[in-house]
């Protein structure tokens, strides 16, 4: 089965600490998302990597980057964080062919202080 | 930009009931996928349609992706405990958007022994 692992299920930050939100996929696959969940919204995309290096902005991605050095790995990051920053932050991988489904972590849920 | 809109946001029933999710596009959709989620943890797949009058089952849930593929529907039968949780309907954008995928905002069940 494929098992995409986020490093922390729980996170305690403090405004203005950069923080980073890793993520791990042992599939080989080649897409990988960073969403953020909020009640009421749903599923936000922030960022999406579709290969090594390659990078696109979803539809909140302010406040965010990201980075992918390695194909199995993608990282998001919050340069100083906020308060508004908390929130359940779930990462998810796919093969890059039409109609894949996601496979999804467990969700890292940060609290900015 | 496409947005996904879930009816209703949120549905209480009694144990043993049937109920129906709805999820509608903007526009036509390339391939929905239907996710589950218990609280506080990530999401599991649970049925992807393509076809315009497409309806796949698995145990007491049937998923369908109306003809014009705008609509979707998911209805479970006889509902169980094990059906609460929040059911996030996904959309994959269309190939010169990338290949992200979008989620409505998600519909809560609670089923009431």
């Amino acid at each position: 089965d494929v098992k995409v692992t986020q490093s922390s299920r729980y996170l305690v930050k403090r405004t203005g600490e950069k923080v980073f939100l890793e993520c791990v996929q042992d599939m080989d696959h080649e897409n990988m998302f960073w969403y953020r969940q909020d009640p009421g919204l749903g599923l936000r995309l922030i960022y999406f990597s579709y290969d090594v290096k390659m990078k696109e902005k979803g539809d909140i991605p302010e406040g965010y980057s990201v980075s992918r050095e390695k194909k199995e790995r993608f990282s998001l990051i919050l340069e100083s964080a906020s308060t508004n920053q908390t929130s359940m932050y779930l990462c998810a991988s796919r093969k890059y062919r039409p109609n894949e489904k996601l496979f999804f972590g467990s969700g890292t849920q940060l609290s900015v202080l | 930009s496409q947005e996904l809109e879930q009816s209703p946001q949120s549905l209480i029933v009694q144990e043993g009931k049937n109920l129906t999710i709805n999820c509608t596009s903007s526009k036509t959709l390339y391939g929905l996928y239907w996710y589950k989620q218990k609280y506080g943890e990530g999401l599991i797949f649970l049925m992807m349609l393509q076809k315009g009058g497409e309806e796949k089952s698995h145990e007491k849930i049937t998923a369908k992706l109306d003809e014009k593929k705008q609509q979707s529907s998911l209805h479970i039968t006889a509902s169980q405990p094990s059906h609460a949780g929040i059911y996030l309907c996904g959309a994959d954008l269309p190939r010169n958007q990338g290949g992200k995928l979008i989620f409505g905002q998600g519909t809560e069940l609670s089923v009431k022994p």
